[in-house]
């Protein structure tokens, strides 16, 4: 079945850093879709992004879909966006594994 | 906004027991998914309903069984509540058809079986 990668799996960083997240998949994907789970387990919808880029606030996306993967951006990072960061590929409905983001103040 | 809730945010069972987790959704979606997810394992589909009274197995749908009487309200049952199946159990929805097949989740309910 069709796999899915995340990078950094664990990610610690300061008040006010930017940082990358990667999601790679085995195959094709379509329908991709970013989630950040809060500390109360709550999946929240970032973007849904089959392709190209999209910007919210201070968070970014963009997915390649011609070569399977996905880049999430956040800048200037906050306290609150500690979490765990999920792609999906909707299609199967594959989670990838999570990449687990903390941020200190 | 889209909404998506479930009955309860945190339930304890006995070994044993029937187990009923409901969840329900007002944006009219055809389709609706239930997950558990567990430390280490991510989250993974047990069960997802393409319509009223279809459903589809997931990956792993042993020991569960789903019921979808009305598009709304998706049921997810556990006949003989056993200790593994303690876990987080999230259920989601989205459209079949149009420009976005953009998922949304509930809240949430923590299950413990003891």
């Amino acid at each position: 079945g069709i796999q899915v990668e995340q990078s950094p799996p664990d990610l610690i960083l300061q008040e006010g850093a930017n940082s990358t997240l990667r999601c790679n998949f085995s195959d094709s994907v379509n329908n991709l879709q970013w989630f950040h789970q809060n500390p109360w387990g709550q999946l929240i919808n970032l973007f849904y992004i089959p392709s190209g880029t999209k910007q919210n606030g201070r968070l970014s996306a963009t997915t390649v879909a011609t070569e399977r993967y996905s880049l999430l951006y956040i800048s200037s990072s906050q306290t609150t966006d500690s979490g765990v960061y999920f792609c999906v590929g909707t299609y199967k409905y594959i989670f990838g594994t999570g990449t687990r983001l903390k941020v200190l103040a | 906004d889209v909404k998506v809730t479930q009955s309860s945010r945190y339930l304890v069972k006995r070994t044993g027991e029937k187990v009923f987790l409901e969840c329900v959704q007002d944006m009219d979606h055809e389709n609706m998914f239930w997950y558990r997810q567990d430390p280490g394992l991510g989250l993974r589909l047990i069960y997802f309903s393409y319509d009223v009274k279809m459903k589809e197995k997931g990956d792993i749908p042993e020991g569960y069984s789903v019921s979808r009487e009305k598009k709304e309200r998706f049921s997810l049952i556990l006949e003989s509540a056993s200790t593994n199946q303690t876990s987080m159990y999230l259920c989601a929805s989205r459209a079949r058809d149009g420009s976005s097949y953009e998922q949304y989740f509930g809240p949430g309910t923590r299950l413990t079986v003891t």
